[in-house]
Parts: structure tokens; sequence; C-alpha cells
């Protein structure tokens, strides 16, 4: 059974900071998939990554695929105040019939 | 183009009650998806369509069942309301491409806040 873990499920940064947000899954899968979620707001995709190796980048945004590892990481370059929100990742099962969801991460940026 | 619609937005339903829940969407994708999101919970898969005519159960499919009578809409039925299907429910479509879920992002719709008292 495929299972997705996404750690921290809280984080609270400090403007200007770095920050990386990690997201393991247990079973073997090539798609996996990084959204975002206001409060209140319905989930706006970020990112697709497809392959082994591949490296997406959006503005303070980045995010990373090891499938050997079964491990994507979000990094945040210079956290600001409209980072704020909720960060999924999601990971397409074996047999294609649906995409298992991490719990979530909830960005908090202070200044 | 609208996207993703939903109809309703908000609803309050008592145990018992039955209901369904509309999903549009103008973008001619040929797959489409209902979630239902909980606190604390990501998204889990209630059922999925990868066409007109078809769907199938997907990891939280008891309770509700649907329709793909037409390509552009997706329906969810709640035959018997019970408390524990208080959530808040999204639908989603995607356009084909290398398979089931292909490369391509899904689309997400903006939500139906259901409350069963």
């Amino acid at each position: 059974e495929l299972k997705v873990e996404q750690n921290p499920l809280f984080l609270s940064m400090q403007e200007g900071k770095n920050y990386t947000i990690y997201c393991n899954y247990s079973t073997t899968s090539d798609r996996l998939y990084w959204y975002r979620q206001d409060p209140g707001k319905s989930l706006e995709s970020l990112f697709v990554l497809l392959s082994n190796g591949a490296v997406k980048q959006e503005g303070r945004l980045m995010a990373s695929l090891d499938t050997k590892a079964r491990l994507s990481t979000l990094h945040i370059t210079a956290a600001v105040h409209d980072l704020s929100a909720t960060y999924f990742c999601a990971v397409a099962n074996q047999a294609g019939t649906a995409l298992i969801f991490g719990k979530g991460t909830t960005l908090s940026v202070s200044s | 183009n609208a996207g993703v619609t939903q109809t309703p937005k908000f609803r309050v339903l008592k145990t018992g009650q039955s209901m369904t829940l509309l999903c549009a969407q103008d973008m001619n994708h040929e797959y489409m998806y209902w979630y239902r999101q909980d606190p604390g919970m990501g998204l889990r898969l209630i059922h999925y369509s990868v066409g007109e005519g078809t769907t199938a159960k997907g990891e939280v499919p008891d309770g509700y069942n649907v329709s793909r009578l037409k390509k552009q809409n997706f329906l969810l039925g709640l035959e018997s309301a019970a408390p524990s299907q208080t959530s808040v429910y999204f639908c989603a479509s995607s356009p084909p491409g290398q398979g089931f879920l292909s490369s391509y992002e899904q689309y997400f719709g903006p939500g139906t806040r259901l409350t069963v008292t």
C-alpha cells in the first residue's frame, strides 16, 4: 500500500530564511505532484515531477525528485509572507488508479 | 473558460437525507475525480472516471455513488448521509496523456463544504 509522509506538518518561517519540506513515499512511483492550498480555497498545482533527478523551479520554490530514495523536497528560498499556505505532495500509485496525498505542510511566515 | 466548477458551494444535510453534488468542466478533459478533504488527512480519492459512461472506485468509495453521463459532468451522490460524511468535497479533472493520471496536473474545482447533522 502506497503511503505518503510529509514533514514537517507545520513550519513557522522567518522572512528571508531558507527552508525545506520533505515528502517520502513508500512504494515505487514515477509521478509526483506538489500543490498549494490557501485557507478556504482550492488546490493550485505547483510542480509535476516525472523522472528521477527532475528539478523544477518557480520563483522562490524549487522541487526535486529522487525516485531511488522515494523522496521529494520542496525548497523555499528567502521566505516571504506570500508563501504562507498549506503545501501538499501527491504520488501516483503503481496501478495509476489514484493520487495519494500527504497530510500537508502548513507554512507560516512572520517578519 | 470557467475551468472546473462545483455546485453547490455549501450544504447542510440531516442524517439520512440524500443529495447530489455536481461537477462540471469546460476543458474537454477525459478524466475526472472526486476527493474528500478532512482536517489533517490530506485529500482522499472517492471515485474517478476515465471517460463518459465509465466510473471506478477510489480509496474511500463507501457511502457514495457517481455517474458520468456526459463528458463534461461528474456527479457525486450520497444516498443516505451520515455525520462521517461531513467534509469538503473537491472535484478535479485532467487531460489524458501517456496513461491514466497522465503526466499532466489535475485541475481542481473550488470545493463543496458539506455538513451532516
